[in-house]
Parts: C-alpha cells; structure tokens; sequence
C-alpha cells in the first residue's frame, strides 16, 4: 500500500479556497487516490476519489498530475464548518490505510 | 446513505475487563472493517470481518486480545479484552457497500480504561 505524506496542518479563513496536497510517490498502477474528512467525535467521511486528471462533485475538487505521485484536494470558499482533519488514501479495494492526515483550521 | 450504527457510544471500563463493542450496518455487506484511533492519532486498521470465516487480522493485533464476531451480513462486534489504560482509544467499524468508491463508518466508540 502506497504511503502517504501531508502537511500536518493549515490555516485559512472564512470564503477563501483550501489547497491540501498529498504525496504518494509509489502508488501502484491499480491505486486510487480517495480523501476522507473527519470532524471530532465522529468517523471519517468519504469527500472524493480519483485515479487521474481532474474529479469535482459538489463538495470539493480533486486534481491529479500525469505522474499521480501527488494529488491536491480543493475545497473551495471554506466556512468554519470545514475545521477538520482531512485524510489522504491511496490504494486499490476495500481495506483503507490512513495516513497522518491534515488538520485544518478555518478562522472567521 | 448507508447507516452504521455503533454501540456503546462511549464506555468507561476498569483494567482487567472486556468490553464488546457492536456495529450494525443497514443492509447486508460482505466485508466489514474494525479500527483504532488512539487519541490525536490517524485510523489504524485493526482486523476485516467477513461473513462465516475467521478474522484477518493486521500486524500487530490478536484474536485472543481483539476476538471478533461476524455472524451474519449485517452485523459484527469486537471486543476488547483484558483492557490496560494504552487500550484508551475509539473503536471505529466501517463497511463499503461491495464497492471501492466509498467506505461508511460509523460514529465510533470511545473508551476510556481505568
């Protein structure tokens, strides 16, 4: 399973766009990039998944380089509701393996 | 969307006791998934339940000290035994539906051992 690495932390404000971005160096050809969110006292949420270019849904965006040794989770226009920990995944089936994650904290 | 339902949401136990904690899912999965959270930590996979086989379980984890049930395609419990302090964490199930898209988990259960 490819290993991950985030930054451990970010800080952003109200209205603006949050860039997250995840390493993953060895992800393996069968590999899909997933993010998860996880507000305190609950388990993680799925957000969005990708295998290559660009993933948007309602919620968040997800951009893929050629190379996919990396990927960027977009949330556009955070509130203070988004304050949570943000998980990176890569891997193929149903088994997840969690990273570190990034927490982020949005201020009014 | 799927619904997981966890039990007891929060437990504080004495050393030395077991606890089961129990996850019930909404409709039948065939895979189900238990992990660790330790407090301010990621999600550490515990063991995958399938529908009448044995646990598999990850590195670093027994049955003897985690044994888990499956017994049927909507249900599943693990139990922590033997408790110490360092067993302090949240318990999280999860299922995926038979998909790769998308994991459900539910809303955890915190323990605390005293």
């Amino acid at each position: 399973l490819a290993k991950t690495t985030q930054p451990i932390s970010m800080d952003s404000y109200e209205g603006q766009e949050v860039n997250i971005t995840c390493s993953h160096n060895n992800i393996a050809t069968n590999d899909y990039i997933t993010w998860y969110q996880q507000f305190p006292s609950q388990g993680p949420r799925f957000i969005i998944q990708g295998y290559k270019t660009k993933v948007t849904n309602e919620v968040a965006s997800l951009f893929i380089p050629a190379d996919r040794k990396s990927s960027t989770l977009s949330l556009p226009r955070v509130s203070l509701s988004d304050t949570a920990v943000y998980y990176c995944l890569v891997g193929a089936g149903n088994m997840l393996t969690f990273g570190g994650g990034t927490r982020l904290m949005v201020k009014p | 969307s799927a619904v997981i339902s966890q039990k007891p949401s929060r437990d504080i136990c004495q050393r030395g006791t077991s606890l089961t904690i129990q996850c019930q899912v909404d409709s039948q999965v065939t895979m189900m998934f238990w992990y660790r959270q330790q407090p301010g930590q990621s999600l550490t996979l515990i063991a995958t339940a399938n529908q009448g086989s044995e646990a598999t379980y990850e590195s670093g984890f027994v049955i003897d000290k985690f044994p888990i049930s499956r017994p049927n395609l909507t249900f599943s419990t693990l139990t922590v035994s033997n408790m110490s302090p360092e067993d302090s964490s949240i318990y999280l199930c999860s299922h995926d539906r038979d998909r790769d898209t998308e994991a459900f988990f539910g809303q955890g259960t915190r323990l605390t051992v005293v």
